[in-house]
């Protein structure tokens, strides 16, 4: 079945650990996009890719880094400098402009 | 900053009802309108997505649409128990770099009593 696989789906991280969020898409979607969820709040821009090896920073994309290396693959790491990186990460995919986005799973990430 | 708007509610209504979940976005160059759902600690899914003015039925779902109003809307006929989640109004958002994504409001609850 397509779909859009996020893994792992609990994380942990240490203090001044990097810790990288898997998102893995086999809808031959061109977009893709990672969001971050705060309890009550809604979903926030991190980083966004329309194309390989091309992406772009979203609204808060401090202490976040991604890569775009394959149109399948878009993870995300999130550096010791994220001082607040306990959250819901979402990641979403979409076939091209003002097309629907379409969600992963989820990870949630907390801090030891 | 583009703004989208929602109350966050709780809405709250019987088993069978109408649910009427309301939705105002700031940026008039926005074309393409979604709701989602989103269940208590999962990810939101694609409900409707709208985008001409007037109304886009879908079973019990139908979006509603009035871009000079700045205004989209989400009603659920037929409400059941199982409709109970966080309903997300998302609208799309030109970015500097060209390309577009989305901007999410905060979420309606909804709450349908059996």
């Amino acid at each position: 079945d397509g779909g859009i696989t996020q893994s792992p789906k609990y994380l942990f991280r240490k203090e001044g650990q990097n810790v990288t969020l898997s998102c893995e898409q086999n809808l031959n979607h061109d977009a893709m996009y990672w969001y971050r969820q705060d309890p009550g709040q809604g979903l926030r821009l991190i980083y966004y890719s329309q194309i390989v090896n091309d992406f772009q920073k979203g609204d808060i994309a401090e202490g976040y880094s991604v890569s775009r290396e394959k149109k399948e693959s878009f993870p995300l790491t999130v550096t010791s400098a994220q001082k607040n990186p306990t959250a819901f990460y979402l990641c979403a995919s979409s076939p091209g402009r003002n097309q629907p986005q379409h969600f992963g799973d989820g990870t949630r990430l907390s801090i030891l | 900053q583009k703004e989208v708007e929602q109350n966050s509610g709780p809405l709250s209504v019987p088993e069978g009802a109408i649910a009427s979940l309301n939705c105002t976005y700031s940026d008039r160059g926005s074309q393409s309108f979604f709701w989602y759902r989103q269940y208590s600690g999962k990810s939101p899914e694609l409900i409707m997505f709208i985008y001409s003015n007037g109304d886009k039925e879908d079973g019990r779902f139908t979006a509603q649409l009035n871009k000079a109003s700045q205004y989209v809307s989400l009603l659920i006929r037929d409400s059941q128990p199982s409709d109970s989640a966080t309903y997300l109004c998302a609208v799309n958002r030109a970015m500097n770099s060209g390309y577009s994504t989305l901007t999410f409001g905060k979420g309606t609850m909804l709450l349908v009593s059996p």
